[in-house]
């Protein structure tokens, strides 16, 4: 079964821009959860989508937003980039969202410039 | 969710057992504890998980006291291939938790 894909695995922007993010998980998975990490944060919890509804959501401003689609594909949006947003966006999935074995990607990792 | 406490750095021979202490002393009644681990430029991985029993799988074991306040993970042979950074996470296990709190873990450096 094929594991957790992000696309794109890098990014550079520029700050003022937005960007969107795309994760798909593994078949049959329909919970969604994004996450940043960055060396000063650590991993931090954006949210997290169930049947295309999000359920979950994480302490992030509202240029953070996503969304989920009927094939449980997901995508992550930024709007109007800082500096500070440069980081690695991590996408997870899990088979029935009614536990917390998630299954992460590899990550998106996206420069601010 | 309750926090925890790791060390934030361990060293362990190759083919020793690597003991990772994870402290957890708020802890309620229904959160799980689960371990998960981050090598180098991959996203985190699943290790394990248990509520109050010790729990085994094909990657490692999981301890934890009598009282629920802390656990040991347990790499019974540790390769090089398992250096990473590990994470104790306390979560409860129901359909609206599927948000894992990371803390900033226990970097494991397995030496020759």
């Amino acid at each position: 079964k094929a594991g957790v894909t992000q696309t794109p695995r890098y990014l550079i922007k520029t700050r003022g821009q937005q960007v969107t993010l795309s994760c798909s998980p593994i078949s049959g998975h329909r919970s969604v959860s994004w996450y940043q990490q960055t060396p000063g944060q650590g991993l931090q919890f954006l949210f997290e989508y169930f049947s295309e509804t999000q359920r979950n959501k994480g302490n992030f401003p509202g240029r953070f937003s996503g969304r989920q689609f009927s094939n449980s594909r997901s995508e992550m949006n930024v709007s109007t980039l800082e500096l500070g947003d440069s980081a690695l966006y991590l996408c997870a999935s899990s088979p029935r969202g009614l536990d917390n074995e998630q299954f992460f990607g590899p990550g998106t990792r996206l420069t601010v410039l | 969710d309750a926090k925890t406490t790791q060390p934030p750095s361990m060293d362990c021979a190759e083919g020793r057992a690597a003991n990772l202490p994870c402290n957890h002393s708020t802890i309620s009644g229904n959160e799980y504890v689960y371990w998960y681990r981050q090598i180098h430029s991959q996203g985190p991985q699943y290790i394990i998980h248990g509520l109050k029993n010790n729990e085994t799988n094909e990657m490692a074991s999981l301890i934890i006291t009598e009282d629920r306040k802390s656990s040991t993970l347990i790499l019974p042979h540790a390769t090089l291939r398992d250096t990473a950074v590990y994470y104790c996470i306390v979560s409860p296990n129901t359909g609206t938790a599927s948000k894992l709190t990371f803390g900033t873990g226990t970097r494991l450096q397995v030496t020759l």
